[in-house]
């Protein structure tokens, strides 16, 4: 068993639609948690970081956090075609360095204008 | 200019050739790391590098060396490169300082026939 689930998709909306996306996990030492876009012929960048449970909103990115189910989410609302790319989790479990980052597989995103 | 920049973009060899990627920031980060992306399996750490004189076996490490020429090189070596070694490559930054996620460069695409 991976110790980073993630659903590959892919996963087509209409714009505007409300965007899901999920990440289980096995390791609940994981306290760290982070959420990259990943367009095509490019490298990952960093959408949303969080500590612990809870939510944490950024613009039209939600990310929510429940260690008690391990699980996350990404949530994107009103999403937008320039929004279609692979979306990738990934958790670490210190804050200093991340250099243990263990990442999901991605989801790829598509909406369709 | 690019804040982490990888050399080549794309590269064709054949198996058992001696290949060297290239990475090199402007962030003036400490910390550099490499990664392969597979579909399917995601990111996986290969090495990664605190300074010039600390370099550190991530967990795939086999087949793979690093040579960390400065605190802005970082250079990942396939000594006799075989088919499955065949994925996306990404140099990553970081600063090992709280709440400052890894920064991505935008990878090499390197195809072993």
């Amino acid at each position: 068993q991976k110790e980073v689930e993630q659903d590959p998709g892919p996963l087509s909306v209409p714009e505007g639609a409300i965007v899901s996306l999920n990440c289980t996990y096995s390791n609940s030492a994981f306290q760290y948690f982070m959420w990259y876009r990943q367009y095509s012929r490019k490298g990952p960048e960093l959408l949303m970081y969080t500590y612990s449970s809870g939510n944490k909103e950024d613009g039209r990115f939600t990310a929510q956090v429940d260690k008690s189910s391990k699980y996350i989410s990404l949530f994107i609302r009103d999403s937008q075609p320039s929004d279609s790319a692979t979306y990738l989790c990934a958790m670490s479990l210190s804050n200093f360095g991340n250099e243990k980052l263990t990442f999901g597989t991605g989801t790829r995103l598509t909406i369709i204008p | 200019d690019a804040d982490v920049t990888q050399t080549p973009r794309n590269r064709i060899t054949k198996t058992g050739k001696r290949i060297m990627l290239e990475c090199s920031q402007t962030k003036g980060h400490d910390r550099m790391y490499w990664y392969r992306q597979d579909p399917g399996l995601g990111l996986r750490l290969i090495y990664y590098s605190f300074d010039v004189k600390d370099i550190n076996k991530g967990e795939i490490s086999d087949g793979y060396s690093v040579s960390r020429q400065a605190q802005a090189k970082f250079s990942l070596s396939l000594e006799s490169a075989i088919p499955n070694q065949t994925a996306l490559y990404f140099c990553a930054t970081g600063t090992g300082l709280p709440n400052q996620p890894q920064h991505f460069g935008d990878g090499t695409r390197l195809s072993i026939l």
